[in-house]
């Protein structure tokens, strides 16, 4: 147990609406990501985050904003919500100290944007 | 970039029939590799890693994959499948000279009848 929290769990927006995804963890791992899960497309990288204020693009960020303000809580704001949004978010965190080390996923967040 | 291609979407096997799931990814060195596995509902569980040595690799619940260099492969068997061995299945490559996140491939699911 990696110890990853993700809230909320689930959520029904509505299209236009900001919404924020938080990931939490409980020991100070350096590397976080963000996934997005979508039938025929697994799992494809939005954010990730490398420490405190540091952070990356992955391969699908468009429409999508990170924060990291402090180590244990990595946030996932999508600032005008589209009905193509909705889907299955993951939180990963890296135990090691290195981006290619192995990762472990928190619960998922179910997002529907109506 | 760093790719990965899992050839079947979808695979049904008998319970007690031996299962492989094919992967297969490009990329010029000798990349880490990762199988993970998704239970309904669920979040995304380390199944087994390769990152050097012995290419033959055992994991948790039964599982082995084989690194095979010159087929750009790593393939994951099991013996003998059970029930609760339903699921969807990952591969993840990640290249450690760029030192850049996993990227996963689209997942094959695996149902089993009786």
């Amino acid at each position: 147990d990696a110890g990853i929290t993700q809230s909320p769990r689930h959520k029904v927006t509505e299209t236009g609406t900001p919404v924020t995804l938080r990931c939490h963890q409980t020991e100070n791992h350096r590397y976080m990501y963000w996934y997005r899960q979508d039938p025929g497309h697994g799992l494809r990288l939005i954010h990730y985050s490398y420490g405190v204020k540091d952070t990356d693009k992955g391969e699908v960020s468009d429409g999508y904003s990170v924060s990291r303000s402090k180590t244990e809580d990595f946030l996932l704001t999508l600032e005008s919500a589209t009905s193509s949004q909705t889907s299955v978010y993951f939180c990963a965190i890296s135990l090691a100290g290195a981006p290619t080390d192995t990762q472990y996923f928190g619960p998922g967040t179910r997002l529907t944007v109506l | 970039a760093q790719s990965v291609t899992q050839p079947d979407i979808h695979i049904t096997v008998s319970e007690g029939a031996s299962l492989e799931l094919r992967c297969n990814y490009s990329y010029g060195a000798t990349p880490y590799l990762f199988w993970y596995v998704q239970s309904p509902g669920q979040g995304l569980q380390l199944l087994l890693k390769y990152f050097s040595g012995d290419t033959l690799v055992q994991g948790i619940k039964g599982f082995e994959a084989e690194f095979k260099r010159s087929q750009s492969s790593f393939n994951l068997r099991k013996p003998s499948v059970h029930w609760s061995d339903a699921a969807e299945y990952f591969c993840a490559v990640a290249t450690p000279e760029r030192n850049t996140p996993l990227v996963f491939g689209k997942g094959t699911r695996l149902s089993v009848i009786a």
